[in-house]
């Protein structure tokens, strides 16, 4: 199974500063298509987890711009340019090209 | 709008099944993968497999072979999880995620088992 290694496991942001998140994938995600099948979904306080980010860098519908991904072939990275108080929760990175699908352990975001 | 509306929390003895179900709406419900996904308390995310809609193929992770089944109703949109032999640690919230990127999530289903 590919192995998906975040750090930090945890991460505390003073409101209005950046933040980012490492990902690393024991197998290449770069598709034959071109396409890297990478996602980020933040899991908020008792809510199931939501898409953030698809396809390395494709931000889903509504989510802000405030939020980017990065990244090729095995390492990626979640930045978060401003964070907010509503950016606490999970955050975990997921790949998509192989099966079994796997997860990032997750890192938790809190604000000072 | 896209939702996936999950059933309620179970409570099940060791060695027993669980099925959840998964109703979909706000899309054609047989134009996109149903991924079920769970959660353990305090633990990340797990993949468990994968339902097609449209044929009812399936495709289910190493670990819950023989144990897992995934089936669809396409008549009320709804997919179905059901697992078997039961033991504590299979103790977890139980999602469904519509393929896409896993654009769309149910609430989860929280199977408790317990003597």
């Amino acid at each position: 199974d590919v192995v998906m290694t975040q750090t930090p496991l945890s991460l505390s942001v003073t409101p209005g500063q950046p933040a980012s998140i490492s990902c690393k994938s024991s197998q290449s995600l770069l598709h034959s298509d071109g396409k890297t099948y990478l996602s980020w979904f933040l899991q908020k306080p008792g809510q199931s987890p939501q898409l953030l980010i698809y396809e390395l860098s494709s931000r889903f519908s509504g989510v802000p711009d405030r939020f980017s991904g990065s990244g090729s072939g095995t390492d990626f990275t979640l930045k978060i340019s401003r964070v907010e108080a509503e950016d606490v929760g999970l955050y975990y990175c997921m790949q998509g090209i192989h099966l079994p699908k796997t997860f990032g352990q997750g890192t938790k975001v809190e604000i000072k | 709008q896209v939702q996936l509306v999950q059933s309620g929390a179970e409570v099940k003895k060791p060695g027993a099944s669980v099925k959840v179900s998964c109703k979909a709406s706000g899309y054609t419900f047989t134009d996109w993968y149903m991924h079920w996904v769970r959660q353990a308390p305090g633990q990340g995310l797990e993949w468990m497999g994968w339902i097609s809609p449209n044929t009812g193929d399936t495709n289910y992770a190493q670990k819950f072979q023989g144990r897992v089944t995934m089936t669809r109703d396409t008549s009320i949109s709804t997919a179905y999880m059901e697992l078997s032999r039961l033991r504590s640690d299979d103790t977890a919230v139980y999602y469904c995620a519509r393929s896409g990127g896993f654009d769309y999530w149910g609430q989860g289903t929280l199977v408790t088992v317990s003597s």
